[in-house]
């Protein structure tokens, strides 16, 4: 079975400090990741997706994440917060087959302050 | 705004009353998911459709739920005789079948929020 595990459930930065929010990964085999944000009272939003292709991945807003299959890691992170990026981030796997289900970790909740 | 929209956003209850929600996808989508939220914890897959055919079923999913998609396009939810456990987050979820990549995006709805008194 897959799964994630998100070693942090609260991060807390100032505005303008790197963003580093951590996710490992159980897998049998090569695993397609994604990383989706939740703001308040809005949908989640896909922010950066890895599917095999290069492992350091460009996401929206500034977001990036390196697939790194020797530490089955796949962090996230972002040069400079800004307090419009404070949100719950959820890593999240799919499982392959004709479902298409995805697998999210528990939630990292991320604050920005001044 | 042509993303997926859900209805009720939030639904209190009592114990024991039946609830039903509404999920409207994105129209061109032949694909659609229901995941459930508890608080502090991340969504967990329901059942999903591919167009009116329910095809996958979580064994989260008890016998006091039901999802049906009649013509392929809006959904319902219904939970009869609820419990408080079942107080969550219900979040929708569509999409274009996976292509040769292997997956296609799955866009969400805002939720409905279910508080069981």
């Amino acid at each position: 079975a897959q799964s994630v595990t998100q070693l942090d459930s609260h991060v807390s930065v100032s505005e303008g400090t790197p963003v580093l929010l951590r996710c490992n990964y159980s897998s049998s085999y090569s695993p397609s990741l994604f990383w989706y944000v939740q703001h308040p009272n809005k949908g989640l939003q896909l922010l950066l997706k890895y599917t095999s292709a290069a492992t350091l991945v460009k996401g929206i807003n500034g977001f990036e994440a390196e697939f790194k299959k020797s530490e089955t890691s796949f962090h996230l992170t972002k040069p400079s917060a800004h307090m419009s990026d404070a949100a719950e981030y959820f890593c999240v796997v799919i499982h392959t087959g004709t479902a298409s289900k995805l697998t999210f970790g528990t939630g990292t909740r991320l604050q920005v302050t001044l | 705004d042509t993303g997926v929209s859900q209805n009720p956003r939030h639904k209190i209850t009592k114990r024991g009353q039946n609830v039903t929600f509404r999920c409207d996808p994105i129209s061109e989508h032949n694909r659609l998911y229901w995941y459930r939220q508890t608080l502090g914890q991340g969504p967990e897959f329901l059942t999903y459709f591919q167009n009116e055919a329910q095809l996958e079923k979580s064994r989260l999913l008890s016998d006091r739920f039901s999802a049906e998609r009649p013509k392929g396009s809006f959904s319902t939810l219904e939970i009869q005789r609820t419990e408080q456990g079942d107080s969550a987050m219900y979040l929708c979820a569509s999409s274009l079948s996976p292509g040769l990549a292997g997956y296609n995006e799955q866009f969400f709805g805002p939720g409905t929020r279910l508080t069981v008194l």
